[in-house]
């Protein structure tokens, strides 16, 4: 069955960068688009972007342009997030998903904290 | 970007009651080529992912209860429980997919009454 491992949780601090792993399995990786969503505390949901690993090719949403980039590592079916920058914004969870098929990663708790 | 508005943001419901949630787009998800409403509905969970329900707007997904029903088309969408369950409190986002960036509406909450 499809399975998104998502990497564990992070507390990093302010200005420093991060970077989040989702490893695919149980469909074609190279085939499928990426998608990566954000959930701050008590908040509602944000698509970031998505990647498709066949090719590399991202699509952004503008209002995480330069905060996010999206890769993708073909050997090992795994796609990443790295956040740059960080301020306490950006704490929130984080999340991969095969939009389309209904598949989510468990999400990573991204802390931002001195 | 599409403007996706919920309403309730929250419902008080007992169990065996029929729900409706509204979930209204700033413009067309009706995609004419096709047409299809690149509308999709997500429950969620307190520590969980969300959990994808119905796509194109009243497409159910394999193993989710008939007793979620979407319907709508265009701009006005909603999502109706026949007869809630005490399983199904959670929040209820609407997303649409019919251009980037992708947006979520802000969730319609059910609470046990």
């Amino acid at each position: 069955q499809v399975q998104l491992q998502q990497s564990g949780t992070e507390l990093v601090k302010p200005a420093s960068s991060v970077k989040i792993s989702c490893k695919a399995s149980g469909y074609t990786f190279t085939s499928n688009y990426m998608h990566w969503i954000r959930q701050q505390p008590g908040n509602g949901l944000e698509w970031i972007g998505w990647i498709y690993p066949g090719n590399g090719n991202t699509k952004y949403n503008q209002k995480f342009d330069g905060k996010a980039t999206l890769t993708a590592d073909k050997s090992s079916s795994t796609a990443y997030m790295q956040l740059s920058s960080l301020t306490s914004e950006d704490s929130a969870v984080y999340f991969c998903a095969r939009l389309g098929s209904g598949d989510w990663g468990q999400g990573v708790m991204v802390t931002v904290s001195s | 970007d599409i403007v996706m508005t919920q309403t309730p943001s929250s419902q008080a419901v007992s169990a065996g009651e029929k729900v409706t949630m509204s979930c209204k787009s700033s413009q067309s998800l009706l995609y004419s080529e096709n047409k299809k409403n690149y509308l999709a509905w997500y429950q969620q969970k307190p520590g969980q992912s969300p959990k994808l329900l119905i796509s194109w707007a009243s497409t159910r997904e394999s193993g989710v209860p008939d007793r979620f029903i979407g319907s709508g088309s265009g701009t006005d969408f909603t999502l109706t429980i026949s007869s809630v369950q005490a399983e199904d409190l959670a929040v209820y986002y609407c997303e649409q997919y019919y251009d980037t960036p992708y947006t979520f509406g802000a969730g319609t909450k059910l609470e046990l009454k």
